[in-house]
């Protein structure tokens, strides 16, 4: 069974511009979750979707936004790009109706603001 | 607010000597609670999870945490060390669904295993 896939691997943005993550989850898996690790500042919750719907968000400004498809799998914008915003950011997956929200990662997609 | 506590941001071992990660969490409601271990470059990888019974569990690799209630701790060790562990460890707990179901994570403990 494959896992929780991320593209790209590595992206390198400019300040101001605009980045684009892309997840798809474990097969039958209908949740995904973002998260950020940013040095120094740990894994931080950014944004749960679960059946096309955006069901919680982290403390972060609005420029952090995504949208989830009918095929479950998630997209990850961030606008108006700052230094700050480099960081590894991790997509994670749960089946539906999962009771203890067991998540499982996938690889991470590394992004780089210069 | 769900909280998790790793002391010791780093942990050095000499190979085949015991390895003892210290997780204590807070939460208002009976907790799920989780290792994940972190290889450079790489995602998280679930070690192992504690959510209902038997408060010891054993994970992969032959890692195994011990869930004391009375303590709010989650401990994790593993017996002997052995070179491939080297990585970093965080520990999470799981926020119920209603209150939406994220992990809130520790703040990670890196492992160094020493020849």
């Amino acid at each position: 069974e494959a896992g929780v896939t991320q593209s790209p691997t590595h992206l390198i943005k400019t300040r101001g511009q605009q980045a684009t993550l892309r997840c798809s989850p474990i097969s039958g898996h209908t949740s995904v979750y973002w998260y950020q690790q940013a040095l120094g500042l740990g894994l931080q919750f950014l944004l749960w979707y679960d059946e096309g719907e955006e069901r919680n968000r982290g403390n972060f400004p609005p420029r952090f936004s995504g949208r989830q498809f009918p095929n479950y799998s998630s997209e990850l914008n961030v606008n108006a790009l700052e230094l700050e915003d480099s960081a590894l950011y991790l997509c994670a997956s749960t089946p539906r109706r999962s009771s203890y929200n067991e998540q499982f990662f996938g690889p991470g997609t590394r992004l780089t603001v210069l | 607010a769900q909280s998790v506590t790793q002391l010791g941001s780093h942990v050095s071992v000499s190979e085949g000597a015991l390895v003892l990660l210290r997780c204590n969490y807070s939460s208002s409601v009976p907790p799920y609670l989780f290792w994940y271990v972190q290889y450079p470059n790489q995602g998280l990888q679930l070690l192992l999870k504690y959510t209902t019974g038997a408060t010891l569990v054993k994970g992969i690799n032959g890692f195994e945490a011990e869930f004391k209630k009375s303590e709010t701790s989650f401990h994790l060790t593993k017996p002997s060390a052995h070179m491939s562990d080297a990585a970093e460890y965080f520990c999470a707990v799981s926020d119920l669904k209603a209150a939406g179901n994220k992990l809130t994570f520790g703040g990670g403990t890196r492992v160094l295993v020493k020849p």
